[in-house]
């Protein structure tokens, strides 16, 4: 009854390197999102998928790269990290257009 | 602009005792209206989710209000326990927006003391 997880759970990398960030879900849902979450903002989405291959942009989506081959992955990379991308990830699945999303546990992400 | 309010910023109330969250948006045209607890280190999990026709939905303590009308919803917490305390969080979807089309509040961030 996994559900759906993220790993790392807290990551600390420097300026300037890639990191990727995972995210599994075990319900077959069609929809996974990747959102960010700062001090003083809402939840800002970064990108979204409807189905493997189909990616779409978000509010936030500068600096940041995903991709779906399989329906249960959704990985989301920072090509080249900003002290800016420092924040907490979030990752989240649902089946259709006015379903509840189900959020996973979260990455915490530190820029140095 | 869209947009989703919350009030108040936080919130500290005695374990027992009742509460109200509020949130008024801007999201036009409205789909529906979801509120999250959001627990310190967590993700947030869904309590309700309300359409344009429905004015009241609860789940167990939580009841949540919406008047589309005045573009106002409320939520309400009975006889509160030490485990409300988190983040609580509106969001409302635009009619017609992509499933990524959400706009979220801030939060409210109640704290419950025995």
């Amino acid at each position: 009854d996994a559900g759906i997880t993220q790993s790392p759970r807290y990551k600390i990398t420097e300026t300037g390197r890639q990191v990727t960030l995972m995210c599994h879900q075990t319900w077959s849902h069609s929809y996974m999102f990747w959102y960010r979450q700062d001090l003083g903002h809402g939840l800002r989405l970064i990108y979204y998928s409807a189905a493997a291959d189909i990616t779409d942009k978000g509010e936030v989506p500068d600096g940041y790269v995903v991709s779906r081959s399989k329906t249960e992955n959704f990985p989301l990379t920072l090509e080249s990290a900003t002290r800016s991308q420092t924040s907490v990830y979030f990752c989240a699945s649902g089946t259709g257009v006015q379903e509840t999303q189900y959020f996973g546990p979260g990455t915490r992400l530190l820029v140095l | 602009k869209n947009q989703v309010e919350q009030s108040p910023q936080s919130l500290i109330i005695l374990e027992g005792k009742n509460c109200t969250l509020q949130c008024n948006y801007t999201v036009s045209p409205f789909s529906n209206l979801r509120w999250y607890k959001q627990d310190t280190g967590r993700g947030p999990v869904s309590l309700t989710i309300m359409t344009f026709s429905e004015n009241t939905k609860s789940n167990g303590r939580y009841t949540a209000t919406l008047d589309a009308d005045t573009k106002q919803s409320s939520l309400h917490i009975t006889a509160s326990q030490l485990s409300d305390s988190a983040s609580y969080i509106c969001v409302v979807k635009r009619y017609g927006g992509s499933q990524g089309n959400l706009i979220f509040g801030k939060g409210t961030k109640l704290s419950v003391k025995p």
